[in-house]
């Protein structure tokens, strides 16, 4: 069965530089959520889509952006990167109106500030 | 302020050791609560999810259950392949975000 696909799966930059990390989302789900997983932490909720709009907001710094497609994917962009950053980004996908709400999650992008 | 605890940190069984994982939470208007496994560098592999205080589900070794405090995750004879670290959340609001615990890392030995 089709995945949540997440690209690049590895980045590396520097501090103050940009970077975007894209999802696409199982065929048919609508929804996406970013989550942030430090190291030995759990995931943090960043922000969600619905139908390509805004759906809710977490923990996301300002520097941070993402918005939906009209394929339903999802990119989040990162702006003046600090070492702070360096983390698992997980994507997750679900159908709003499914019977069961479950998330299914990305393999993630590792991203690394230097 | 909703939150979701998980205990151990860490466990360390023999192969063939059952035991359980906890998960207390405090979410007001529970929508649902979810059980995740992951390994090291991976993303999250749903597990289960439970929606009212009794239900229980199944698969193969692993069975949670829930109440209306918190969830269990029973291990039944686990095997090594079993070791990775166990996530509780819990569904808050009305737009699907998931709270997280911080996990039960789980490390069974041959």
């Amino acid at each position: 069965a089709a995945g949540v696909i997440q690209s690049p799966r590895h980045l590396i930059k520097e501090k103050r530089e940009t970077a975007t990390l894209k999802c696409y989302p199982i065929p048919r789900h609508d929804t996406v959520y970013w989550y942030q997983q430090g190291p030995g932490q759990d995931p943090q909720f960043l922000i969600s889509f619905y139908e390509k709009m805004q759906s809710d907001k977490g923990s996301i710094p300002d520097r941070f952006s993402a918005q939906q497609f009209s394929d339903y994917h999802s990119e989040l962009n990162m702006s003046s990167l600090e070492l702070g950053d360096s983390a698992l980004y997980f994507c997750a996908s679900r159908h709003r109106l499914a019977a069961y709400n479950e998330q299914f999650f990305g393999p993630g992008t590792r991203l690394t500030v230097l | 302020e909703d939150q979701v605890t998980q205990s151990p940190e860490a466990l360390r069984l023999q192969e063939g050791e059952s035991s359980s994982l906890n998960c207390s939470y405090t979410v007001s208007g529970l929508r649902g609560l979810f059980w995740y496994r992951q390994d090291p560098g991976k993303g999250p592999e749903f597990l289960f999810t439970l929606y009212s205080a009794g239900e229980e589900k199944e698969k193969e070794r692993l069975k949670a259950t829930l109440t209306k405090k918190e969830s269990f995750l029973h291990i039944t004879a686990p095997k090594p392949e079993d070791s990775a670290t166990y996530l509780c959340a819990a569904e808050e609001g009305s737009q699907g975000n998931l709270i997280f615990g911080k996990g039960t890392k789980l490390s069974v030995k041959p």
